[in-house]
């Protein structure tokens, strides 16, 4: 067990251009969040799935935020047209639900972006 | 919609002293759980403790421990014995119960020093 793998760890991008990120979540886990974190704030909800089903989107997202997870293992988070108000840590996280221990609930190290 | 407050940004500490986290939370759910997670700096966010509402007794995790008042919606984390290590961003958290349970709603997060 490795842990949750997020690639890339820091991803610098022109403004309006596109960016994919991916997370590798702990193999046994069905459940897979994404939340957002800018400098010096608690991390922000963004969208999770269980499995392939993407469960919920939050409201903050615009549509130019995509995520999938195709197989039901590894996920991505697509940024298009990126905006500097984009430039932050994007966190992913993994579980196994319904197992309410909440121990095994990891956090990857994040990607960190940062748009010019 | 489920909000989370830490009214303190800043807390330090001196080393082997006692230091208490303040967080406030609202919610309609009578299901649900807290948490704090410890984010050092440039590192990955981890669980320090969880508490679910239902239970009446204060989890403890061996120097932490939290004062959950239910009425109040108060739940604070006090570190003893504090170490430099302890020095990170803390934040608090909440999740609903049920389907939605994984799904973390954090504060703003507390910078605590600890001074030699």
């Amino acid at each position: 067990d490795t842990g949750v793998s997020q690639d890339p760890r820091h991803k610098i991008t022109k403004r309006g251009q596109n960016v994919t990120f991916r997370c590798d979540p702990i193999s046994e886990h069905n459940r897979l969040y994404w939340y957002r974190q800018t400098l010096g704030q608690g991390p922000e909800f963004l969208t999770y799935f269980q499995n392939e089903a993407q469960l919920e989107k939050s409201r903050l997202l615009s549509d130019r935020f995509s995520a999938e997870r195709p197989k039901g293992s590894f996920s991505t988070l697509e940024i298009q047209r990126t905006e500097q108000g984009d430039s932050a840590m994007y966190l992913c996280a993994s579980s196994a639900y319904p197992r309410r221990a909440h121990y095994g609930y990891t956090f990857g190290s994040g990607t960190r972006l940062t748009v010019v | 919609a489920q909000t989370v407050t830490q009214s303190q940004p800043e807390m330090s500490v001196q080393e082997a002293e006692t230091v208490t986290l303040s967080c406030t939370y609202d919610t309609s759910e009578s299901d649900y759980y807290l948490f704090w997670y410890k984010q050092p700096p440039s590192r990955q966010m981890i669980l320090v403790i969880r508490q679910e509402a239902y239970k009446q007794q204060n989890a403890t995790e061996n120097r932490f421990s939290v004062n959950f008042q239910k009425a109040a919606k108060s739940f604070s984390l006090k570190i003893s014995d504090s170490q430099l290590g302890d020095a990170a961003m803390y934040f608090c958290a909440y999740s609903a119960g049920g389907t939605s349970y994984g799904k973390l709603t954090f504060g703003q997060g507390t910078i605590l020093t600890v001074h030699p």
